[in-house]
């Protein structure tokens, strides 16, 4: 099966601290995703990247930004944390070839206080 | 613009009840639509699809079918088990590609024995 783990399911921090979001996929998918699940708004696509050093903005980019230096690792980077950035994210991969199904891992739930 | 619309929960049900968790939505074009499911403490899975109109997914006893004349994609069960109990969320995509995948706001189910 393929894995994609999140290596912080719970993270505190503090408003103005930069945060780091780790996301690696095992299976050697080309597109990987960051989505933010907030309640009553399901979930929102924030950057996605479809190769190496290759992102894209989603819906809500703004106060983040992203890093993927090697094809299983895709970063998700709050700058300066803010108490509106408290949510759980999602990080998600695929592959453009086989069973093209998106693959999720188990979430991240930061609070920023 | 493109959305997805899904029946505000929770949706409360007793062991072997019958489920329909209800999901329109407005998109240009011809868009795949799905439905995922999460379950407590874990990521997202597909849970079905469909990818035209008239089109039925089915897995693990659910179903859905993809109507275009009401632009509907609701999710049916004839008889729900406590291990069902989750957040489902419709979704559509309308160029075949996950970057431009579209979640509804989720719809949480607890099936009670």
């Amino acid at each position: 099966d393929v894995k994609v783990t999140q290596s912080s399911r719970y993270l505190v921090k503090r408003t103005g601290e930069k945060v780091f979001l780790e996301c690696v996929q095992d299976m050697d998918h080309e597109n990987m995703f960051w989505y933010r699940q907030d309640p009553g708004l399901g979930l929102r696509l924030i950057y996605f990247s479809y190769d190496v050093k290759m992102k894209e903005k989603g819906d809500i980019p703004e106060g983040y930004s992203v890093s993927r230096e090697k094809k299983e690792r895709f970063s998700l980077i709050l700058e300066s944390a803010s108490t509106n950035q408290t949510s759980m994210y999602l990080c998600a991969s695929y592959s453009n070839s086989g069973a093209n199904v998106l693959t999720f891992g188990a979430g991240s739930r930061l609070t920023v206080l | 613009g493109n959305s997805v619309t899904q029946m505000e929960g929770p949706v409360t049900l007793s062991e072997e009840a019958f489920l329909t968790i209800n999901c329109t939505y407005t998109a240009t074009g011809y868009p795949s639509l799905f439905w995922y499911v999460q379950y407590p403490g874990e990521g997202l899975q597909l849970l079905l699809k469909a990818t035209k109109a008239d089109d039925k997914g089915s897995n693990k006893g659910f179903e859905a079918t993809y109507r275009k004349e009401t632009t509907s994609f609701h999710l049916e069960k004839g008889s729900v088990q406590v291990s069902d109990s989750a957040v489902y969320f419709c979704a559509l995509t309308y160029s075949g590609g996950y970057n431009k995948l579209i979640f509804g706001a989720g719809t949480r189910l607890a099936v009670h024995p």
